[in-house]
């Protein structure tokens, strides 16, 4: 069965500063996708940035990168020159090929001045 | 990205009763899918939605209480019946859209049972 764990319950960070929010999966599936998504206070899912799990290369999106490591089943998201409106909880998530996503628990990412 | 929209955006109901939530796209999907967050976790899949057939349910979710409807390509709904405190979360309509990898989320409906 597909896992997601995200271990890091909080981060804090300060502005200009990089951070890397954890993640690491299991499935046995060789076909799969890796997502991240940004929840700010107001609720909303904000889709970040997808990596498959045949790409070559670490997929980036702006300030948002994906450190990919298959054989370590890791797909951290590094977030570069922090800003204060960064600060929200972020959802490491992925998908088998043909079924829905299914998410870790979160982290909450705080970025101070 | 698919544009989606839901209805309403919040309630507050009683218990015992039931609310049915609307999901709009405004772009044909390949798979539309139904999430429950409840207060201070993570998102949970309630259902995949399959347009012109009978959902299909996660573990720990029942058509009874859930029902859903996926009428065409871009519209369905949940239903939360007979509802309890319990049920008290965030609803997100979900979407995969053709040719894409990506899956974005409606803003979802926040439901208070009191």
């Amino acid at each position: 069965a597909q896992k997601i764990t995200q271990t890091q319950p909080g981060m804090f960070v300060q502005e200009k500063e990089a951070v890397t929010l954890d993640c690491t999966y299991d499935t046995s599936d060789p076909s799969y996708g890796l997502f991240w998504y940004k929840q700010p206070s107001s609720g909303e899912m904000i889709f970040l940035i997808y990596q498959g799990s045949y790409d070559q290369q670490n997929a980036t999106e702006g300030r948002y990168s994906l450190n990919f490591q298959k054989a370590r089943k890791s797909a951290n998201l590094v977030i570069s020159a922090s800003q204060l409106g960064d600060s929200a909880m972020y959802f490491c998530a992925m998908r088998e090929l043909g079924t829905a996503l299914i998410f870790g628990k979160g982290t909450t990412l705080s970025v101070s001045s | 990205s698919a544009v989606i929209s839901q209805k309403p955006s919040r309630d507050i109901c009683q218990r015992g009763t039931s609310l049915t939530i609307q999901c709009q796209v405004d772009s044909q999907v390949t798979m539309m899918f139904w999430y429950r967050q409840q207060p201070g976790q993570s998102l949970t899949l309630i259902a995949t939605a399959n347009q012109g057939s009978e959902a299909t349910y996660e573990s720990g979710f029942v058509i009874d209480k859930f029902p859903i409807s996926r009428p065409n390509l871009t519209f369905s709904t949940l239903t939360v019946s007979n509802m309890s405190p319990e049920d008290s979360s965030i609803y997100l309509c979900s979407v995969v859209t053709s040719g894409r990898q990506e899956q974005y989320f409606g803003p979802g409906t926040r439901l208070t049972v009191t």
